[in-house]
Protein backbone atom coordinates (compact mmCIF):
# COMPACT_ATOMS: atom_id res chain seq x y z
CA UNK A 1 0.00 0.00 0.00
CA UNK A 2 1.47 3.39 -0.65
CA UNK A 3 1.73 5.90 1.93
CA UNK A 4 2.84 9.50 1.18
CA UNK A 5 4.55 11.50 3.46
CA UNK A 6 5.42 15.53 3.98
CA UNK A 7 7.68 17.11 6.04
CA UNK A 8 8.07 19.54 7.34
CA UNK A 9 3.74 19.59 8.33
CA UNK A 10 4.29 23.02 9.40
CA UNK A 11 6.63 25.81 8.19
CA UNK A 12 7.08 29.63 8.67
CA UNK A 13 9.47 31.50 6.79
CA UNK A 14 10.36 35.65 6.32
CA UNK A 15 9.17 36.99 3.15
CA UNK A 16 11.96 36.70 0.32
CA UNK A 17 13.56 33.49 1.12
CA UNK A 18 13.83 30.76 -0.75
CA UNK A 19 12.60 27.09 0.69
CA UNK A 20 12.06 23.50 0.07
CA UNK A 21 8.92 21.40 0.88
CA UNK A 22 10.07 17.22 1.22
CA UNK A 23 7.65 14.44 -0.04
CA UNK A 24 8.53 11.01 0.14
CA UNK A 25 7.01 7.79 -1.03
CA UNK A 26 7.24 4.35 -0.14
CA UNK A 27 6.09 2.83 -3.58
CA UNK A 28 8.12 3.64 -6.44
CA UNK A 29 6.13 2.42 -9.12
CA UNK A 30 4.38 6.02 -9.72
CA UNK A 31 4.01 7.19 -13.61
CA UNK A 32 3.78 10.66 -12.39
CA UNK A 33 4.03 13.00 -8.97
CA UNK A 34 1.89 16.17 -8.79
CA UNK A 35 2.21 18.95 -6.73
CA UNK A 36 -1.01 20.90 -5.32
CA UNK A 37 -1.98 23.76 -3.35
CA UNK A 38 -4.84 24.47 -0.99
CA UNK A 39 -5.98 27.24 0.34
CA UNK A 40 -8.09 27.47 3.73
CA UNK A 41 -11.76 25.87 2.95
CA UNK A 42 -10.97 25.81 -0.73
CA UNK A 43 -10.41 22.98 -3.16
CA UNK A 44 -7.07 21.98 -4.50
CA UNK A 45 -4.95 23.91 -7.31
CA UNK A 46 -2.74 21.95 -9.18
CA UNK A 47 1.00 23.54 -9.05
CA UNK A 48 3.10 21.08 -11.38
CA UNK A 49 2.90 17.53 -12.58
CA UNK A 50 5.98 15.56 -13.07
CA UNK A 51 6.11 11.78 -15.49
CA UNK A 52 8.11 9.24 -14.21
CA UNK A 53 10.29 9.89 -16.62
CA UNK A 54 11.23 13.20 -15.70
CA UNK A 55 13.76 14.91 -13.18
CA UNK A 56 11.99 18.52 -12.56
CA UNK A 57 9.61 20.63 -13.98
CA UNK A 58 9.42 24.35 -12.94
CA UNK A 59 6.59 26.88 -13.37
CA UNK A 60 7.61 30.40 -12.42
CA UNK A 61 9.02 30.75 -8.96
CA UNK A 62 8.06 27.10 -8.64
CA UNK A 63 10.39 24.16 -9.35
CA UNK A 64 9.80 20.69 -8.50
CA UNK A 65 12.35 17.77 -8.53
CA UNK A 66 11.16 14.23 -8.79
CA UNK A 67 13.83 11.23 -7.64
CA UNK A 68 11.56 8.11 -8.34
CA UNK A 69 14.42 5.47 -6.74
CA UNK A 70 14.62 7.08 -4.02
CA UNK A 71 11.11 7.87 -3.36
CA UNK A 72 11.60 11.37 -2.70
CA UNK A 73 10.09 14.92 -4.45
CA UNK A 74 10.69 18.18 -3.46
CA UNK A 75 8.73 21.68 -4.10
CA UNK A 76 11.49 24.43 -4.37
CA UNK A 77 9.82 27.89 -3.52
CA UNK A 78 11.75 30.75 -4.97
CA UNK A 79 11.43 34.21 -3.13
CA UNK A 80 8.82 33.40 -0.99
CA UNK A 81 5.76 36.12 -0.71
CA UNK A 82 2.75 35.96 1.15
CA UNK A 83 0.70 35.01 -1.49
CA UNK A 84 2.50 31.73 -1.26
CA UNK A 85 1.07 30.72 2.65
CA UNK A 86 -0.90 27.44 1.52
CA UNK A 87 -1.29 23.93 2.67
CA UNK A 88 1.02 22.13 -0.22
CA UNK A 89 -0.06 18.88 -1.03
CA UNK A 90 1.91 16.05 -2.85
CA UNK A 91 0.15 13.28 -4.50
CA UNK A 92 0.69 9.90 -6.46
CA UNK A 93 -1.08 7.49 -8.83
CA UNK A 94 0.63 3.93 -8.94
CA UNK A 95 0.80 2.01 -11.73
CA UNK A 96 -2.52 0.38 -12.80
CA UNK A 97 -4.53 2.21 -10.34
CA UNK A 98 -5.75 5.27 -11.15
CA UNK A 99 -6.44 6.80 -7.54
CA UNK A 100 -4.35 9.42 -5.76
CA UNK A 101 -2.92 8.88 -2.71
CA UNK A 102 -2.26 12.03 -1.34
CA UNK A 103 0.83 13.20 1.04
CA UNK A 104 0.22 14.44 4.64
CA UNK A 105 0.48 18.28 3.65
CA UNK A 106 2.86 21.05 4.56
CA UNK A 107 1.14 24.20 5.77
CA UNK A 108 2.86 26.94 5.09
CA UNK A 109 2.98 30.45 6.44
CA UNK A 110 4.79 33.02 4.71
CA UNK A 111 5.77 35.95 6.74
CA UNK A 112 5.64 39.64 5.48
CA UNK B 1 -9.91 24.77 -19.79
CA UNK B 2 -10.88 21.69 -17.29
CA UNK B 3 -12.79 23.14 -14.68
CA UNK B 4 -14.64 21.21 -12.05
CA UNK B 5 -17.72 22.82 -10.45
CA UNK B 6 -19.70 21.64 -7.01
CA UNK B 7 -22.77 22.94 -5.58
CA UNK B 8 -23.18 24.03 -3.06
CA UNK B 9 -20.13 25.47 -1.82
CA UNK B 10 -21.59 25.05 1.82
CA UNK B 11 -24.45 23.31 3.44
CA UNK B 12 -26.08 23.28 7.38
CA UNK B 13 -28.84 20.68 8.21
CA UNK B 14 -30.36 18.78 10.52
CA UNK B 15 -29.19 15.36 11.79
CA UNK B 16 -31.04 12.97 10.08
CA UNK B 17 -31.77 14.63 6.73
CA UNK B 18 -30.02 13.98 3.29
CA UNK B 19 -28.06 16.11 1.59
CA UNK B 20 -27.00 15.81 -2.33
CA UNK B 21 -23.94 17.44 -3.46
CA UNK B 22 -23.45 17.91 -7.17
CA UNK B 23 -20.25 17.76 -8.65
CA UNK B 24 -20.07 19.00 -12.50
CA UNK B 25 -17.27 18.79 -15.56
CA UNK B 26 -17.82 22.02 -17.53
CA UNK B 27 -15.63 21.93 -20.26
CA UNK B 28 -14.75 18.55 -20.75
CA UNK B 29 -16.09 14.93 -20.41
CA UNK B 30 -15.40 12.83 -17.16
CA UNK B 31 -15.24 9.19 -17.42
CA UNK B 32 -14.36 8.58 -13.96
CA UNK B 33 -15.30 10.80 -11.05
CA UNK B 34 -13.59 10.68 -7.58
CA UNK B 35 -15.11 11.43 -4.01
CA UNK B 36 -13.05 12.38 -1.37
CA UNK B 37 -13.60 13.45 2.03
CA UNK B 38 -11.26 15.83 4.76
CA UNK B 39 -11.39 16.73 8.14
CA UNK B 40 -9.63 19.74 9.58
CA UNK B 41 -6.05 19.41 9.68
CA UNK B 42 -5.91 16.49 7.42
CA UNK B 43 -5.42 15.41 4.04
CA UNK B 44 -7.92 13.74 1.88
CA UNK B 45 -9.16 10.66 1.76
CA UNK B 46 -10.42 8.73 -1.04
CA UNK B 47 -14.19 8.00 -0.67
CA UNK B 48 -15.23 6.38 -4.01
CA UNK B 49 -14.68 5.84 -7.52
CA UNK B 50 -17.04 6.24 -10.30
CA UNK B 51 -17.55 5.53 -13.85
CA UNK B 52 -19.67 7.19 -16.12
CA UNK B 53 -22.99 4.18 -16.41
CA UNK B 54 -21.99 2.00 -13.86
CA UNK B 55 -21.73 1.47 -10.20
CA UNK B 56 -19.48 3.37 -7.67
CA UNK B 57 -16.40 1.58 -5.98
CA UNK B 58 -16.22 2.59 -2.42
CA UNK B 59 -13.17 2.17 -0.57
CA UNK B 60 -12.38 0.05 2.08
CA UNK B 61 -14.82 1.50 5.64
CA UNK B 62 -16.50 3.84 3.77
CA UNK B 63 -20.83 2.62 3.76
CA UNK B 64 -22.34 2.91 0.23
CA UNK B 65 -25.90 2.90 1.75
CA UNK B 66 -24.80 5.94 3.67
CA UNK B 67 -22.94 7.96 1.11
CA UNK B 68 -25.00 7.18 -2.49
CA UNK B 69 -23.15 7.97 -5.71
CA UNK B 70 -24.31 8.56 -8.67
CA UNK B 71 -22.83 9.05 -11.84
CA UNK B 72 -25.41 9.68 -14.58
CA UNK B 73 -24.05 11.10 -17.16
CA UNK B 74 -20.27 12.62 -18.45
CA UNK B 75 -20.54 15.81 -16.73
CA UNK B 76 -21.78 15.14 -13.73
CA UNK B 77 -21.88 12.99 -10.75
CA UNK B 78 -23.80 13.60 -6.93
CA UNK B 79 -22.83 12.47 -3.95
CA UNK B 80 -26.06 11.64 -1.43
CA UNK B 81 -25.47 11.68 2.26
CA UNK B 82 -28.12 9.77 3.70
CA UNK B 83 -29.36 10.74 7.24
CA UNK B 84 -26.76 13.09 8.44
CA UNK B 85 -25.17 12.99 11.61
CA UNK B 86 -22.96 15.50 13.23
CA UNK B 87 -19.82 13.16 12.48
CA UNK B 88 -20.87 13.36 8.67
CA UNK B 89 -19.45 16.86 9.23
CA UNK B 90 -16.56 17.35 6.93
CA UNK B 91 -15.23 19.12 3.52
CA UNK B 92 -15.87 16.76 0.33
CA UNK B 93 -14.54 17.13 -2.50
CA UNK B 94 -15.20 15.80 -6.02
CA UNK B 95 -12.45 15.08 -8.72
CA UNK B 96 -12.70 14.30 -12.38
CA UNK B 97 -10.93 12.63 -15.14
CA UNK B 98 -11.32 12.09 -19.12
CA UNK B 99 -10.41 11.12 -21.96
CA UNK B 100 -7.25 12.29 -24.22
CA UNK B 101 -5.38 15.03 -22.78
CA UNK B 102 -7.61 14.99 -19.21
CA UNK B 103 -5.95 11.65 -18.82
CA UNK B 104 -2.58 12.11 -17.10
CA UNK B 105 -4.81 14.02 -13.93
CA UNK B 106 -7.73 14.45 -12.00
CA UNK B 107 -9.35 18.04 -12.00
CA UNK B 108 -10.54 19.04 -8.50
CA UNK B 109 -13.66 20.99 -7.91
CA UNK B 110 -14.04 23.54 -5.42
CA UNK B 111 -15.25 21.54 -2.49
CA UNK B 112 -18.52 21.65 -0.83
CA UNK B 113 -18.29 22.01 3.57
CA UNK B 114 -21.31 20.05 4.86
CA UNK B 115 -22.13 20.79 8.48
CA UNK B 116 -24.41 18.73 10.17
CA UNK B 117 -26.24 19.94 13.51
Amino acid sequence: KQEVTQIPAALSVPEGENLVLNCSFTDSAIYNLQWFRQDPGKGLTSLLLIQSSQREQTSGRLNASLDKSSGRSTLYIAASQPGDSATYLCAVPNFGNEKLTFGTGTRLTIIP
Amino acid sequence: GAVVSQHPSWVICKSGTSVKIECRSLDFQATTMFWYRQFPKQSLMLMATSNEGSKATYEQGVEKDKFLINHASLTLSTLTVTSAHPEDSSFYICSARGPGRYTDTQYFGPGTRLTVL
